[in-house]
């Protein structure tokens, strides 16, 4: 079955700790993102990649850093510089026609 | 400040009337706009779409209207159903990924 596939869904970390999400995708999508939602705050744009090897900071890239090295994988890493990272981590895939198909999610959790 | 906005937080429907979500944007280079329909700690999943070259696009239960000189685009559920209580976020951008804006969603809430 194509999909988008996130891992872990719980992760927790302690503080100073850099910690890595993973987002996977057999759609043979080039576009894939990286959103964080917080309460009340909607989907808000950590970075995104339309190409392999290629990425641009969204609105709220600070703390956060990302690779492309294949068209399938997108892992975004919260760093240490995350000021507050506690979040829902949604990652997502677009296809040409603009559709968006979004992993199940990661809830990360400082402790 | 916000590109895509969804004015109602939250919005409670009887069961079997309808439900009318908003959403208004700020950006006239949008012309690719859609509904996403979210449950609690799950992802967003695709509910319907529609290009700026339309002012209306159906699909069962879900109708989205288009006025695109008003800025201002609307999701329709008729009938509403208790299943259909959950978050919805309007997306609006450009049909090639250039940078989907998201509005921060709004919870229907259909009463049995």
């Amino acid at each position: 079955d194509g999909g988008i596939t996130q891992s872990p869904k719980y992760l927790f970390r302690k503080e100073g700790q850099n910690v890595t999400l993973s987002c996977e995708q057999n759609l043979n999508h080039d576009a894939m993102y990286w959103y964080r939602q917080d309460p009340g705050q909607g989907l808000r744009l950590i970075y995104y990649s339309q190409i392999v090897n290629d990425f641009q900071k969204g609105d709220i890239a600070e703390g956060y850093s990302v690779s492309r090295e294949k068209k399938e994988s997108f892992p975004l890493t919260v760093t240490s510089a995350q000021k507050n990272p506690t979040a829902f981590y949604l990652c997502a895939s677009i296809d040409l026609g603009g559709e968006a198909f979004f992993g199940q999610g990661t809830r990360l959790t400082v402790v | 400040d916000q590109q895509v906005k969804q004015n109602s937080p939250s919005l409670s429907v009887q069961e079997g009337r309808i439900s009318i979500l908003n959403c208004d944007y700020t950006n006239s280079m949008f012309d690719y706009f859609l509904w996403y329909k979210k449950y609690p700690a799950e992802g967003p999943t695709f509910l319907i779409s529609i290009s700026s070259i339309k002012d209306k696009n159906e699909d069962g239960r879900f109708t989205v209207f288009l006025n695109k000189s008003a800025k201002h685009l609307s999701l329709h559920i008729v009938p509403s159903q208790p299943g259909d209580s959950a978050v919805y976020f309007c997306a609006a951008g450009s049909p090639h990924g250039q940078n989907f804006v998201f509005g921060p969603g709004t919870r229907l809430s259909v009463l049995p």
